[in-house]
């Protein structure tokens, strides 16, 4: 069964660098997704994305963070200059196509990200 | 804006007993609503989701959950626990279609079933 896949599994920087999360999502899906969780909090939508742009975004997902899909199978999340909040777990998650209503998102095992 | 809540942070049973995780959900509009399970160290496994139609709705591993559009809510339910049933699950809802071009989910923040044998 095809699923979504994430590396690495677990990501530690230091405060202010940049770091890149990647996704390989389901081949035949076209919306990607990224949401996060910190510890012992919900889980939070940070971004959708579809035909190469951005869908939505939440408040959280400001100028320090971007989304690429560099080629036909990575979708990537960068953290420009990571912050002590931005530890949390990386969720990226796709589905397949809008019809009359939500198609299920799929999720992958998620990156760990500790900022230190 | 959508919120959702599971009351319970933990819910215990014994193997071979009904099971319920409660869910209410608060949406302008009509809800689309979802149960995600979480393994540990795994990613979230979609369970179910409630789009139209019928009010019970059947899913994987003989999960069903209920509708209650007067109640608000989306109890996910199961007629006999397995100690493999023992994991974290997640309700969520989307809103209606805003026409940004995606379905993002809110979810509640879990609830911790454990399975005892």
């Amino acid at each position: 069964e095809p699923e979504v896949t994430q590396t690495p599994s677990h990501q530690v920087t230091q405060m202010g660098q940049e770091v890149i999360l990647r996704c390989v999502p389901i081949s035949n899906h076209l919306y990607f997704y990224w949401y996060r969780q910190i510890l012992g909090q919900k889980v939070e939508f940070l971004v959708s994305f579809y035909n190469n742009e951005i869908s939505e975004k939440s408040e959280i997902f400001d100028d320090q963070f971007s989304v690429e899909r560099p080629d036909g199978s990575n979708f990537t999340l960068k953290i420009r200059s990571t912050k002590l909040e931005d530890s949390a777990m990386y969720f990226c998650a796709s589905s397949e196509a809008i019809h009359r209503g939500p198609d299920t998102q799929y999720f992958g095992p998620g990156t760990r990200l500790t900022v230190l | 804006a959508q919120s959702v809540a599971q009351p319970e942070d933990q819910v215990n049973v014994a193997e071979g007993n009904p099971l319920t995780v409660k869910c209410t959900y608060s949406v302008s509009g009509n809800p689309y609503l979802f149960w995600y399970v979480q393994y540990p160290n795994r990613g979230l496994q979609f369970l179910l989701k409630y789009i139209t139609g019928d009010n019970l709705v059947k899913g994987s591993y003989g999960f069903e959950a209920e509708f209650n559009k007067s109640q608000t809510s989306f109890h996910l339910k199961k007629p006999s626990a397995l100690v493999s049933d023992s994991a974290l699950y997640f309700c969520a809802v989307s809103p209606q279609y805003s026409g940004a071009g995606s379905y993002q989910l809110t979810f509640g923040k879990g609830t911790k079933l454990s399975v005892i044998p």
